[in-house]
């Protein structure tokens, strides 16, 4: 199964842009890349997906490498409610449906 | 308000004492799916559902099963839980079945064995 690799945590500032790298270099070319950030006692929530091409949002931005081995999520003006764990992943959907979550990374904005 | 609803949101139990962790949304999403989500493993898929009597097994189906008779509902069954089903649950549901949009979780479901 592909995976996917991202730094376990990660720090900013608050209004300064945060990039958040994700490495899926056995990603297949049917594969969504898809974010979702877990508030604290909260559930997963979606943030942004895409296949080939960049993606812009309300929330954030997704840029994906020209290889698609890897993607980057951007928040532009980090505040302090975007400090959560953020995961990178992929949606497989040949064969069986499902979702391959890698570990996350635990993000902290400093006020 | 589009949401999944899962109960009980705590549970505490014992070893072989059969339960089931509701799940329902209001979103009338084809497709649903149950993760468990422990420290060091991250969230992993345990059972998916493409719609109405169609399940399937996700990668920890172990000491699970699900049934989906209706669209809206997706029971997870522990019928002999165990304390290594100590874990706190998430439901999901998402419109369709294909690769891409959005997943809508609940809130989760802390579930303890003794």
């Amino acid at each position: 199964d592909a995976k996917t690799t991202q730094p376990n945590s990660m720090e900013s500032n608050e209004e300064e842009p945060v990039h958040l790298p994700c490495n899926h270099s056995t990603i297949s070319g049917t594969d969504y890349i898809h974010w979702y950030r877990q508030l604290p006692s909260q559930g997963p929530e979606y943030v942004i997906h895409g296949l080939t091409s960049n993606v812009n949002n309300r929330m954030a931005s997704l840029a994906i490498a020209e290889d698609r081995k890897s993607s980057t999520l951007i928040l532009h003006r980090a505040t302090l409610r975007d400090a959560a764990v953020y995961y990178c992943i992929l949606r497989v959907i040949q064969g069986a449906q499902k979702l391959v979550f890698g570990q996350g990374t635990r993000l902290t904005i400093n006020p | 308000e589009a949401q999944v609803t899962q109960n009980p949101r705590y549970l505490i139990t014992v070893t072989g004492k059969k339960l089931t962790v509701t799940c329902s949304q209001n979103m009338n999403h084809e497709y649903m799916s149950w993760y468990r989500q422990d420290p060091g493993l991250g969230l992993r898929q345990i059972y998916y559902s493409m719609n109405v009597e169609v399940t399937d097994k996700g990668d920890v189906p172990e000491g699970y099963k699900v049934s989906r008779k209706e669209k809206r509902n997706f029971p997870l069954i522990l019928e002999s839980p165990s304390p290594n089903q100590t874990s706190l649950y998430f439901c999901a549901s998402r419109a369709g079945t294909g690769g891409s949009g959005e997943l809508f979780f609940g809130e989760g479901s802390r579930l303890t064995v003794l």
